[in-house]
């Protein structure tokens, strides 16, 4: 079965306030994780990743924070903005067999 | 210009009946996959290409059938169509400097009736 997974399946979070969504998983072994975001009527986008030797990476206005020890990956979004809206999904690169195993994705609703 | 190109972007069509979906990217990428996504959002990989070899297959019903006829296209067919293949199928594609990368098309919706 699939080892990645997220606590919340839809989030609302206030315009301007920031974002956590959280995301468990369970493969110690693997190489990457990685948030993709997918807007409606689109392919999912790469975000940002993470390597399993570091404990935080920042992006523009992303943070993604690994803790190895709970085996949990969150990632936060600074002042959400109507644009963030999307489905977010969790994703480990086990490093092999060449491909993503996603989580389940969770919906961010901005309220306004 | 588009990175992932995937044509039809809708398809309905019968039960029973065969069916192509056309991926093609412009990026110089190595590496293709099909991803198959369901009505509650999951994605899973279906099979995955690397310069036109065929390096992942996962358990898909030998009725889904992928070709590449080269490195820049990976088409799916899919022979007998069941309800059950209603989804969203995506096309991806990756270069070796950061595998986990991936440039994904806008998505095929497939109807079966």
């Amino acid at each position: 079965g699939e080892s990645v997974g997220l606590h919340l399946p839809t989030l609302s979070v206030q315009e301007g306030d920031n974002s956590i969504i959280n995301c468990a998983y369970s493969n110690s072994a693997s190489d990457y994780f990685i948030w993709y975001k997918q807007e409606s009527g689109k392919g999912p986008q790469f975000i940002i990743d993470i390597r399993s030797n570091m404990d935080k990476r920042q992006g523009q206005r992303v943070t993604v924070l690994l803790n190895k020890t709970v085996k949990h990956l969150s990632l936060q979004i600074a002042a959400t903005q109507p644009g963030d809206s999307a489905v977010y999904f969790c994703a480990e690169y086990p490093n092999r067999d060449d491909k993503i195993i996603f989580g389940k994705g969770t919906r961010l609703h901005i309220l306004p | 210009d588009t990175a992932v190109s995937q044509t039809p972007k809708y398809l309905v069509t019968q039960m029973g009946n065969d069916k192509s979906i056309k991926c093609e990217q412009n990026l110089g990428h190595d590496t293709m996959y099909w991803y198959k996504q369901d009505s509650k959002k999951f994605l899973k990989i279906m099979f995955s290409y690397n310069n036109k070899e065929l390096i992942i297959n996962e358990t898909v019903p030998n009725r889904f059938s992928p070709k590449s006829p080269d490195k820049a296209h990976l088409n799916l067919h899919i022979n007998s169509l069941e309800l059950g293949d209603s989804a969203v199928y995506f096309c991806a594609s990756s270069h070796p400097g950061q595998p986990y990368g991936y440039t994904f098309g806008s998505g095929t919706r497939l109807t079966v009736v």
